[in-house]
């Protein structure tokens, strides 16, 4: 149980163009989604916390109108990469909590490449 | 403030020899604290966590974790290595098990098992 899925797993644009990466509980309600970035052998910088029907909390420096996030549903949140740039390119982590469990379930993450 | 140190940030055993990476952690109030384990391109699995019960923490794989209040400390140990260890923990701790849960991770230590 507690399964996070992210799609796509890896992706490929050019510079310029905008990315979407959606993360889904398959299994349960997520009352809390997070998106991470994580550079190559880094640990997780925390990018964004967001509830469902409400606006993400931004950590700081973390640009909101650069990854737009929308977390529509209790099972879905998105993060798009606007005007992505070749320093945007990381792997790019979610994950999401229910109610009564103080755990995080990640997603198996996705591979941004911006050329 | 929370925060978390991970002591070594590589460390190398041989096949069959005891396991030991340390995390202490910094909490204004008592915490819950989590050992998540990463494979290479992909996301974190949880292997075990401390929530304020026993401080032995059992998890997967024949992982365990003392939480020591007096030295801040949650080493995570296992007795005898397998190759299929090697990969980067991360240790994290987190206050509060309502909305805002948010981790605060270490930077990670990458495990070499050695044949």
């Amino acid at each position: 149980g507690a399964v996070v899925s992210q799609h796509p797993s890896w992706v490929i644009c050019k510079s310029g163009t905008s990315v979407k990466i959606e993360c889904r509980s398959l299994d349960f309600q997520a009352t809390t989604m997070f998106w991470y970035r994580q550079f190559p052998k880094q640990s997780l910088m925390l990018m964004a916390t967001s509830n469902e029907g409400s606006k993400a909390t931004y950590e700081q420096g973390v640009e909101k109108d650069k990854f737009l996030i929308n977390h529509a549903s209790l099972t879905l949140s998105t993060l798009t990469v606007t005007s992505a740039h070749p320093e945007d390119s990381s792997f790019y982590i979610c994950s999401a909590r229910y109610s009564g469990r103080e755990e995080q379930f990640f997603g198996p993450g996705t591979r941004l490449t911006v050329l | 403030a929370q925060s978390v140190t991970q002591l070594g940030s590589h460390v190398s055993v041989s096949e069959g020899a005891l396991v030991l990476l340390r995390c202490n952690y910094s909490s204004s109030v008592p915490p819950y604290l989590f050992w998540y384990v990463q494979y290479p391109n992909q996301g974190l699995q949880l292997l075990l966590k401390y929530t304020s019960a026993a401080t032995l923490v059992k998890g997967i794989n024949g992982f365990e974790a003392e939480f020591k209040k007096s030295e801040t400390s949650f080493h995570l140990t296992k007795p005898s290595a397998h190759m299929s260890d090697a990969a980067e923990y991360f240790c994290a701790v987190s206050v509060g098990s309502n909305t805002g849960n948010q981790f605060y991770f270490g930077t990670g230590t990458s495990l070499t098992v050695i044949p």
